[in-house]
């Protein structure tokens, strides 16, 4: 069974830099067949893909236009874990972050973590 | 971008009657090398992540209530719950995965009447 555990801070100041990671077990960040994707959700802008990594022969990313200036997507085989960097935040930013695994479809998410952005 | 679109925004649905949901792309998710629709559905219930319902517009995923079905093809698919039982309260959304930015519908609100 795959589980994915998010950990990061819940409060970033405007123009700082949100960080959160994600934690996997019972698959590999290294998967042929599996993309790890951050998803964000807020009233606002409702479910938002942000972005993905993924390893085929050699690592990938794709990002969301919206975020491409300002996103980073990072792998860490050494601890079977991936992140999600996003510079220069704004309040726009403040939302609720899933890491998703992708096979094909969005099948297993990790719990979610409010992050609020505010001085 | 694929734009999805769910009709209606919400629903209220008696218990034990059915309920359908609509959801419109902008274009087609049918890949024709493969004939199969990049199309998925979730429930998301408060202070959940989104759960996976349906995927390939039709199929049910392991551990779905049989009463949970998905049709459609092309740009036009429906999710239909054929009897609402009182947990199924909650947002459904559709999801494309053709192509990126992989993108959501905006959501539909079911509620018992």
């Amino acid at each position: 069974q795959v589980q994915l555990q998010q950990s990061g801070l819940g409060l970033v100041k405007p123009s700082q830099t949100l960080s959160l990671t994600c934690a996997i077990s019972g698959d590999s960040v290294s998967s042929n067949s599996a993309a790890w994707n951050w998803i964000r959700q807020s009233p606002s802008r409702g479910l938002e893909w942000l972005g993905r990594t993924y390893y085929r022969s050699k690592w990938s990313t794709d990002y969301a236009v919206s975020v491409k200036s300002r996103i980073i997507i990072n792998p860490d085989t050494s601890k079977n874990q991936f992140s999600l960097q996003l510079n220069s935040v704004t309040p726009e930013d403040t939302a609720v972050y899933y890491c998703v695994r992708q096979g094909w479809y969005f099948d297993y998410w990790g719990q979610g973590t409010l992050v609020t952005v505010s001085s | 971008d694929i734009v999805m679109t769910q009709s209606p925004d919400s629903l209220a649905v008696s218990l034990g009657e059915r309920a359908t949901i609509n959801c419109k792309s902008s274009q087609s998710v049918l890949y024709s090398s493969d004939n199969k629709n990049y199309l998925a559905w979730y429930q998301q219930k408060p202070g959940q992540p989104p759960k996976l319902l349906i995927y390939w517009a039709s199929t049910r995923e392991s551990g779905v209530p049989d009463r949970f079905s998905g049709s459609g093809s092309g740009t036009d698919f429906t999710l239909t719950i054929s009897s609402l039982q009182a947990e199924d309260v909650a947002v459904y959304y559709c999801h494309q995965y053709y192509t990126t930015p992989l993108t959501f519908g905006q959501g539909t609100r079911l509620e018992i009447k």
